[in-house]
């Protein structure tokens, strides 16, 4: 298994608050990834790095923002946490091959409760 | 607007019975596509993947998939399903830059002994 951890794991906040998950690589993989899942949607990309400092927007970034300041680490902010961003998290990693782009490993997820 | 549909929501199987599972796609050009598996409680696991060459790939835990570019297709397939095989399959595929995957909604697949 890739060595992939996020944390916290689970998690609940009331509405208002600011929350920070954090997923955390040993594999020193280029890319990393955010994701959401919601019944019915699937997985939903929030944001995604492409190296240290380096990251845009997915499908679904309005109000998330993240940060990585070092390979191993990125970080997912909800600056002011509503029900909406009630879902469970998903954090990923791949790298580029020379034959084109690899699979994405998954993190175990973080449940994250607002309410 | 580049899309995966996995038309089937729920899927119940009786243990044994062969499983297809459909996926398409739309996308200008061949995708990188992906089937993952998730069982409950659990990240995404891969099973499959597909960039180029032998339309028909194997994968872990005796699955298939073929990729069809004439009808945008490709469909996850097991002859004889397990009752370990219940969770959820999502079929993916990457466009772009940035390595990025689209996901579709995902098929639960239920075994019946």
């Amino acid at each position: 298994d890739a060595g992939i951890t996020q944390s916290p794991r689970h998690k609940v906040t009331e509405t208002g608050t600011p929350v920070t998950l954090r997923c955390h690589q040993t594999e020193n993989h280029r890319y990393m990834y955010w994701y959401r899942q919601d019944p019915g949607h699937g997985l939903r990309l929030i944001h995604y790095s492409y190296g240290v400092k380096d990251t845009d927007k997915g499908e679904v970034s309005d109000g998330y923002s993240v940060s990585r300041s070092k390979t191993e680490d990125f970080l997912l902010t909800l600056e002011s946490a509503t029900s909406s961003q009630t879902s469970v998290y998903f954090c990923a990693i791949s790298e580029y091959g020379t034959g084109g782009p690899n699979e994405q490993y998954f993190g175990p997820g973080t449940r994250l409760t607002v309410t | 607007a580049q899309s995966v549909t996995q038309p089937d929501i729920h899927i119940t199987v009786s243990e044994g019975a062969s499983l297809e599972l459909r996926c398409n796609y739309s996308y200008g050009a061949t995708p990188y596509l992906f089937w993952y598996v998730q069982s409950p409680g659990q990240g995404l696991q891969l099973l499959l993947k597909y960039f180029s060459g032998d339309t028909l790939v194997q994968g872990i835990k005796g699955f298939e998939a073929e990729f069809k570019r004439s009808q945008s297709s490709f469909n996850l397939r097991k002859p004889s399903v397990h009752w370990s095989d219940a969770a959820e399959y999502f079929c993916a595929f990457i466009t772009g830059g940035g390595n990025k995957l689209t996901f579709g909604t995902g098929t639960q697949l239920k075994v019946e002994l």
